[in-house]
């Protein structure tokens, strides 16, 4: 069975970047048609999607978010990774990873709280 | 861009079903596979329902998804209700200029 686990720091300044890594057990992420992503949950709110890199390598993002993000895999480590620019406490959020296809996920990872502050 | 549309809430007792709806706003629904997930109480979500109407395994047959083109919507059915079916449920869908468009969420409480 497929297993995601994020990691990254829990406290993240402003205008800094938030990093976070999704380690993927139980599966190869290089192989297979899958989409590798990332969804943000604000506190007490709903799911928002940051975006996907499909195995091959090509990357999809929330255009709301497009101008600060970056999704890359390094496929050595079997681990897929997120970076979100410029910072605000707007961007306080649970971090999921979740490996899916085109039209939905279906495992997730059990998520990361981050927090923006000074 | 298109939007899901999901109640905020709905209620029912245990043994009961219960239909959770998710209204698409523009572009039909039967266009792009529905999913639905299921998120409890401080856990990460679980797909529950994909491609419209298909369940993972280790989904109990209590879940069943469809959708209905003369609505525009999809739903979620939950029959048999139990007490740890109270959670959060979300219908997700896309469409070529939008990945992964999530409904708000609705919150369901068996009581």
């Amino acid at each position: 069975q497929v297993q995601l686990q994020e990691s990254g720091p829990g406290l993240v300044k402003p205008s800094q970047t938030l990093s976070l890594t999704c380690t993927v057990s139980g599966g190869s992420i290089s192989s297979g048609g899958y989409y590798w992503s990332w969804i943000r949950q604000h506190p007490g709110k709903g799911l928002e999607w940051i975006g996907y890199i499909y195995y091959s390598g090509s990357t999809y993002y929330n255009p709301s978010l497009k101008s600060r993000v970056t999704i890359s895999v390094d496929t050595s480590k079997n681990q897929f990774s997120l970076k979100l620019s410029s910072v605000t406490a707007a961007d306080t959020a649970v971090y999921y990873c979740a490996r899916g296809w085109a039209a939905g996920a279906d495992y997730w990872g059990q998520g990361t709280l981050v927090t923006v502050s000074s | 861009n298109f939007m899901l549309t999901q109640p905020h809430s709905v209620s029912e007792s245990p043994g009961k079903t219960v239909t959770i709806s998710c209204t698409r706003s523009s572009g039909s629904i039967a266009s792009n596979y529905v999913q639905w997930y299921q998120q409890r109480p401080g856990s990460a979500p679980t797909t529950v329902i994909y491609e419209d109407n298909q369940r993972p395994s280790g989904v109990p047959d209590r879940f069943s998804g469809s959708i209905d083109s003369s609505s525009n919507s999809a739903s979620l059915t939950i029959s048999g209700l139990k007490t740890e079916d109270e959670a959060d449920y979300y219908c997700q869908s896309y469409d070529s200029s939008n990945p992964w468009v999530f409904g708000g969420g609705t919150k369901l409480t068996v009581l």
